[in-house]
């Protein structure tokens, strides 16, 4: 069964500064991994993917997310925060070769301050 | 495309009502997934839909729930009777390969 966690449900960071949201996943076999996020009152929009491909993977907004194997990790970062990037993150995970079921986290809630 | 369309956006009624939420999903996916979030329970997959057929519905709450997919364009979750504790934002998304597209979602309120 796959599984997904991600570490800090609230993250502040400065404009212009570092983001980096961490997640962790569990899969027995090779996973499809993605970032996914919401904006207040609207629902889920892709940021990134991971099929198998690069393990460094670019998506909008100037985001993008390192496959580690070794480490079963897909952390976001953004090397300069901007106030609209104010949003909840979700990390999800899909086993290949599945019924593309995804399994969330539980999200990060990213404020940015002025 | 438009995109995953649901309605009503927003949705107040009382208790012991009975709810329809509505989705089109978008031309050509063929997997059709209904979620519902709250505060307290984040994300959760209720039911999924392959080519109109239910796959998994373990995560329907209770028999008070029900979704159908009569046919590739519309799906609807139903809720009769509703309860207070149902209050929340349900959201319907489309696939055609493991990228899910999510529609705005409907928010629930039962008074």
């Amino acid at each position: 069964a796959q599984s997904v966690t991600q570490l800090g449900s609230h993250v502040s960071v400065s404009e212009g500064a570092l983001v980096l949201l961490r997640c962790n996943y569990s899969s027995s076999v090779p996973p499809y991994l993605f970032w996914y996020v919401q904006y207040p009152n609207q629902g889920l929009q892709l940021l990134l993917k991971y099929t198998s491909a690069a393990t460094l993977v670019k998506g909008i907004n100037g985001f993008e997310a390192e496959f580690k194997k070794s480490e079963t990790s897909f952390h976001l970062t953004k090397p300069s925060a901007h106030m609209s990037d104010a949003a909840e993150y979700f990390c999800a995970v899909s086993e290949a070769g599945s019924a593309r079921q995804l399994t969330f986290g539980s999200g990060t809630q990213l404020t940015v301050l002025p | 495309d438009a995109g995953v369309i649901q309605s009503p956006r927003h949705e107040v009624t009382e208790m012991g009502q009975e709810v329809t939420l509505r989705c089109k999903p978008i031309s050509g996916h063929d997997y059709l997934f209904w979620y519902r979030q709250t505060m307290m329970r984040g994300l959760e997959l209720l039911i999924y839909f392959n080519n109109n057929v239910p796959i998994d519905d373990s995560g329907m709450p209770e028999d008070r729930f029900s979704a159908k997919m009569p046919n590739a364009s519309f799906s609807t979750l139903k809720i009769q009777p509703s309860e207070p504790r149902d209050s929340a934002v349900y959201f319907c998304a489309s696939s055609l390969d493991y990228e899910q597209f999510f529609g705005p979602g409907t928010r629930l309120t039962v008074l």
